[in-house]
């Protein structure tokens, strides 16, 4: 079935960075974008950008421009996505989701991946 | 970017009850509007899309309405798995922006 599994929790330093993959399966990779969402823990959802697995194009929410890097390796269906200089503030669950186009509502969704930042 | 409100962030209701939660957009967003039912440690499910297009598999019971600045989702008798947090989300213009959720509480 169409299922988007993402790398385990993560534990990090502040100053450190982050990557989380986003593995698909069940669809042709290429043919949607990969958004990326975070939700700090009771907090609501927080969309951060999206790939265009096809090309490779990204585009990011204002306030992550300059620390995160969205990246893919299409011979293995997966997307990354690597936030630097951690903040406290980045303690959040990291989840990739499935869509058309860059303006999109989400079908499908990864698990989330739990990132935790202290020293 | 485009603000979404919604209202109420909380409420507590009864197995059977019509429920009703409403999202505002800071500007038009035609019927760009979408729902999402979230319960804890799980990813958001979608509900609705484009304001009032039912998603595949989603009860019936679930329905949206709404264009323009102003939207409802609409649980017409509430069951007990329907108790959770619920966002909307625009599609219109990035940055995507959701609402900050109402939880639905017995």
């Amino acid at each position: 079935q169409v299922q988007l599994v993402q790398s385990g929790a993560e534990v990090k330093k502040p100053g450190a960075s982050v990557k989380v993959s986003c593995k698909a399966s069940g669809y042709s990779f290429t043919d949607y974008f990969v958004h990326w969402v975070r939700q700090a823990p009771g907090q609501g959802l927080e969309w951060m950008g999206w790939m265009n697995t096809n090309s490779g194009g990204t585009n990011f929410a204002q306030q992550f421009q300059g620390r995160v890097t969205l990246t893919r390796d299409t011979s293995i269906s997966t997307a990354y996505m690597e936030l630097s200089r951690l903040r406290s503030d980045d303690a959040a669950v990291y989840f990739c989701a499935r869509g058309d186009s860059p303006h999109d509502f989400f079908e499908i969704w990864g698990q989330g991946t739990m990132v935790t930042v202290s020293s | 970017d485009i603000q979404m409100t919604q209202s109420p962030s909380s409420l507590s209701a009864s197995v059977g009850d019509r429920v009703t939660i409403t999202c505002r957009a800071s500007q038009s967003i035609s019927h760009y509007l979408n729902w999402y039912q979230q319960k804890p440690g799980k990813a958001p499910k979608l509900l609705i899309y484009a304001a009032a297009s039912l998603q595949s598999g989603v009860p019936s019971r679930f329905s949206g309405s709404g264009s323009g600045t102003d939207f409802t989702l609409t649980i017409s008798s509430l069951q007990p798995e329907d108790f959770a947090t619920y966002f909307c989300q625009q599609n219109d213009a990035t940055p995507l922006t959701f609402g900050g959720g109402t939880k639905v509480e017995i």
